[in-house]
């Protein structure tokens, strides 16, 4: 069994500074898929960045990145240069085919951006 | 594109009714899931099919639940009766599948507010 763990239920970061969301996560799998969601408060889930289990580098997507550190089993998201429209939950998922199968999802962390 | 339609957007029922929640994957996907988001729960995958067929429905909470494909850009999700703790958010998501090494992210529809009185 899959299990993903986000410890931050809430975080207030003041805009234009960078902000870590944490994650961690637990499988016998040997291949894996992980991922990160955001959910504005519209509803929408925004898929973000993902980050298979055999990657070498860290995966990046504009100001996002994707700290992965396979010996600690964290898959935690970086923002750079935070904005307003940053404020949504934010979703750690994994999946054990690299995404062809279901996603076991965190509990999510609510980011609120101050101005 | 199109992305990923559901409908109804918000459907408020009477409990014991039956209710029919719609899906149409991104033409091309070959992966189909129904997901359920509640406050208690979280999101929750229902059940997810490949190819229109079947592959977990583990997550299908009991007999009231079940969910068709009967073809590549059509799914449902019914429950019948339908019970107040069936409230939540329903999501579908489809994606494209793959093979071992390449991303295959999901796209998720605007999701299904369903509310059982």
């Amino acid at each position: 069994a899959q299990k993903i763990t986000q410890t931050q239920p809430g975080m207030f970061v003041q805009e234009k500074e960078a902000v870590t969301l944490d994650c961690t996560y637990d499988t016998s799998d040997p291949s894996y898929g992980l991922f990160w969601y955001k959910q504005p408060s519209s509803g929408e889930m925004i898929f973000l960045i993902y980050q298979g289990s055999y990657d070498q580098q860290n995966a990046t997507e504009g100001r996002y990145s994707l700290n992965f550190q396979k010996a600690r089993k964290s898959a935690n998201l970086v923002i750079s240069a935070s904005q307003l429209g940053d404020s949504a939950m934010y979703f750690c998922a994994m999946s054990p085919n690299f995404g062809n199968e279901k996603l076991t999802f965190g509990t999510g962390t609510r980011l609120t951006i101050i101005p | 594109d199109a992305g990923v339609i559901q409908s109804p957007r918000h459907e408020v029922t009477e409990m014991g009714q039956e209710v029919t929640l719609r899906c149409k994957p991104i033409s091309g996907h070959n992966s189909l899931f129904w997901y359920r988001q509640t406050m208690m729960r979280g999101l929750e995958l229902l059940i997810y099919f490949n190819n229109n067929v079947p592959i977990d429905d583990s997550g299908m909470p009991e007999d009231r639940f079940s969910a068709k494909m009967p073809n590549a850009s059509f799914s449902t999700l019914k429950i019948q009766p339908s019970e107040p703790r069936d409230s939540a958010v329903y999501f579908c998501a489809s994606s494209l599948g793959g093979y071992r090494g390449r991303a295959s992210e999901q796209f998720f529809g605007p999701g299904t507010r369903l509310t059982v009185l």
